[in-house]
């Protein structure tokens, strides 16, 4: 079954409205990788987070990976119609023998 | 750097045909995965090489499929014989093992896009 599962499975906002996509794992991750798929695309990397408890912004985006390494999230303020496509996040085993990638969540944003 | 370079880009074939996917991966890097993208099943992991070996090959649906990497420059996955259900985007990333902040990020190539009709 789905290792990594991401909720919602999709989101339709208004722009300059808030968005939050959280990934939850059953297995503790060494890391958490979050990519961005625009629509017809191709997965592209965003960030990555190491420690336990990291919180890391990159402008309108926030990025949290738990303290138990096994949960993560993604939250978009003031969401612009740039921002629209399937938000995954990805990660290994501490041992790097799986890599998992999450179920996605597939973002609209309405002008 | 081309980045990770896949062919072809579009693949339409008939049931029970033999095809073909191809990978180059970043020069440098020394993991390589195969990925399978459909509107049901969203993106899964068929099978994941590190310095050329399998590690994870899980993913791979049945033994109608194979993956190879010959070199550290090339891979391919093979579907014998094809099934229109194997229709979907077919998608090859690299990433290196190695120190450093580029550690384990993967890069994706632009996908192959295989209908099996």
């Amino acid at each position: 079954g789905q290792q990594v599962m991401q909720i919602p499975q999709y989101q339709h906002v208004q722009e300059g409205e808030d968005f939050t996509t959280y990934c939850n794992s059953s297995t503790t991750l060494s890391n958490i990788q979050w990519y961005k798929q625009r629509p017809g695309g191709h997965p592209v990397f965003l960030i990555q987070l190491v420690k336990s408890g990291e919180v890391k912004k990159q402008k309108r985006l926030t990025f949290q990976f738990g303290e138990a390494k096994k949960n993560s999230s993604l939250h978009i303020t003031a969401t612009q119609t740039t921002d629209v496509g399937t938000y995954f996040c990805a990660g290994p085993t501490p041992n790097f023998n799986k890599f998992y990638f999450g179920s996605g969540t597939k973002l609209n944003v309405k002008p | 750097d081309a980045g990770v370079i896949q062919s072809p880009r579009h693949e339409v074939t008939e049931m029970g045909q033999e095809v073909t996917l191809r990978c180059k991966p970043i020069s440098g890097h020394n993991s390589l995965f195969w990925y399978r993208q459909t509107m049901m099943r969203g993106l899964e992991l068929l099978i994941y090489f590190n310095n050329n070996v399998p590690i994870d090959d899980s993913g791979m649906p049945e033994d109608r499929f194979s993956a190879k990497m010959p070199n550290a420059s090339f891979s391919t996955l093979k579907i014998q014989p094809s099934e229109p259900r194997d229709s979907a985007v077919y998608f090859c990333a690299s990433s290196s093992s190695g120190t450093g902040l580029a550690k384990n990020i993967q890069y994706f190539g632009a996908g192959t896009r295989l209908s099996v009709l």
